[in-house]
């Protein structure tokens, strides 16, 4: 089974404080992905990575980076947190072509105080 | 933008069929998704459809695709208390676009 792992499930954060959320996959998957879920608005792209050191804005990157030294290893940088950043971080990740099923960690809470 | 829009809640009683409805702008979508997000959990892909294709029936779930009104459907057979969950539709045309989720709950 694929399987995607976030580093964390529950944060809390002080506002101006740096934060990583780390997202690793084990099937070799070319395509990352990170989004925000938040009620009544579904899952946002932030950011993908189609390749290693690749990266590609998703439709909400301000306030964001991401970084991608390993194929496995997608993480998320928020370099001064934001209380608007208090979210549902989910990581996902996909083959190319093959109906392109996203397969998705179990999410990280994000609570920015 | 484009966008894929649902509604956001949708409370049926068990055994009761459920229909979750999806629009979306996209005409050259290529693939047309359902995910079922369960509380706690991340999202897991329920069941697709190619765009080519009109109607998709796996067990007791049945997708219809009405690509000339950009409607895509989701039904649940005999629905069951361990079907409550958000429902995502999604398309793909480059990358992948989700709706909003529709929260369905099912009363005892």
């Amino acid at each position: 089974d694929v399987k995607v792992t976030q580093s964390s499930r529950y944060l809390v954060k002080r506002t101006g404080e740096k934060v990583f959320l780390e997202c690793v996959q084990d099937m070799d998957h070319e395509n990352m992905f990170w989004y925000r879920q938040d009620p009544g608005l579904g899952l946002r792209l932030i950011y993908f990575s189609y390749d290693v050191k690749m990266k590609e804005k998703g439709d909400i990157p301000e306030g964001y980076s991401v970084s991608r030294e390993k194929k496995e290893r997608f993480s998320l940088i928020l370099e001064s947190a934001s209380t608007n950043q208090t979210s549902m971080y989910l990581c996902a990740s996909s083959l190319v072509g093959v109906y392109n099923e996203q397969f998705f960690g179990p999410g990280t809470r994000l609570t920015v105080l | 933008g484009e966008d894929v829009e649902q509604s956001l809640f949708l409370s049926v009683r068990e055994g009761d069929s459920s229909v979750i409805n999806c629009t979306y702008t996209d005409s050259s979508s290529t693939y047309l998704y359902w995910y079922k997000q369960e509380p706690g959990a991340g999202l897991q892909l329920l069941t697709y459809i190619f765009s080519n294709m009109d109607m998709k029936q796996d067990q007791r779930l049945t997708v219809l695709l009405n690509k000339k009104d950009k409607h895509l459907s989701l039904r649940i057979a005999d629905t069951q208390t361990g079907d409550s969950a958000i429902y995502f539709c999604a398309e793909w045309d480059n990358d992948m676009r989700f709706g909003a989720g529709t929260r369905l709950t099912v009363k005892p």
